[in-house]
């Protein structure tokens, strides 16, 4: 079975940094995108951007580039997504996810959901 | 970039009945990369019907999608209570992915 594990909810202050994760397995992660899709709060989805772990690729929607940085690590399966300074407009749910191997079109699977909250 | 536009915003049914959610692109879209997800509370979207491919794994036949250029449509034929929830579209094109914002079936 696919599976994509994030990190926990997480708390932090305007101007700090943060870094979450999403570990997957039951695929090979190396020949498949995985992406960053943000949830607002009683909002709805938003792509941010993307990453082919296999040669760490990388793909952003504009409303995000240079607001974030994606990473992967292939020896443990595990992409990540992170801020260097968290604004309070950052307070969201953020899922990772894998997009299907051809064409790259659909989400077809999703992690949990990392609640992420900024607040001073 | 395409912009999606779902409607109605709320959809208000009652068990067994058929359920229609339109999904309007802003300019002719190819069907092979329009997919439809659902999403219920406190829970990760998940993805029912990929142009590509058809029914997700586990999806119940319930679920159709339909249309092409700029009109789409997720029928569900007789709605089980589990299909109470919120539905977006969404596409894929020129290394961009957009999503509706969504319709939500309530429970009349």
């Amino acid at each position: 079975d696919v599976q994509l594990v994030q990190t926990g909810a997480e708390v932090r202050k305007p101007g700090e940094s943060l870094k979450i994760s999403c570990k997957t397995s039951g695929y090979r992660f190396s020949t498949n995108w995985v992406a960053w899709v943000r949830q607002m709060p009683g909002k709805g989805l938003e792509w941010m951007g993307m990453i082919f772990p296999g040669d760490s690729d990388t793909s952003y929607s504009p409303a995000f580039q240079g607001q974030v940085t994606i990473s992967a690590d292939t020896s443990t399966n595990t992409a990540y997504i992170q801020w260097t300074r968290l604004k309070a407009s950052d307070t969201a749910i953020y899922y990772c996810a894998r997009l299907s191997e051809s064409p790259k079109s659909d989400f077809e699977n999703w992690g949990q959901g990392t609640l992420v909250t900024v607040s001073s | 970039e395409v912009v999606l536009t779902q409607s109605p915003g709320t959809l208000s049914l009652s068990p067994g009945e058929r359920a229609a959610l339109a999904c309007r692109a802003s300019q002719s879209v190819d069907s092979l990369y329009l997919a439809w997800y659902q999403q219920k509370p406190g829970q990760a979207p998940r993805l029912l019907i990929s142009g590509a491919s058809g029914r997700a794994t586990g999806i119940p036949d319930r679920f159709s999608d339909s249309g092409s250029g700029t009109d789409f449509t997720l029928t569900i034929s007789r709605l089980e209570p589990e299909d109470f929830a919120v539905y977006y579209c969404q596409h894929y094109g020129s290394s961009f992915w957009t999503f509706g914002q969504g319709t939500k079936v309530e429970i009349k």
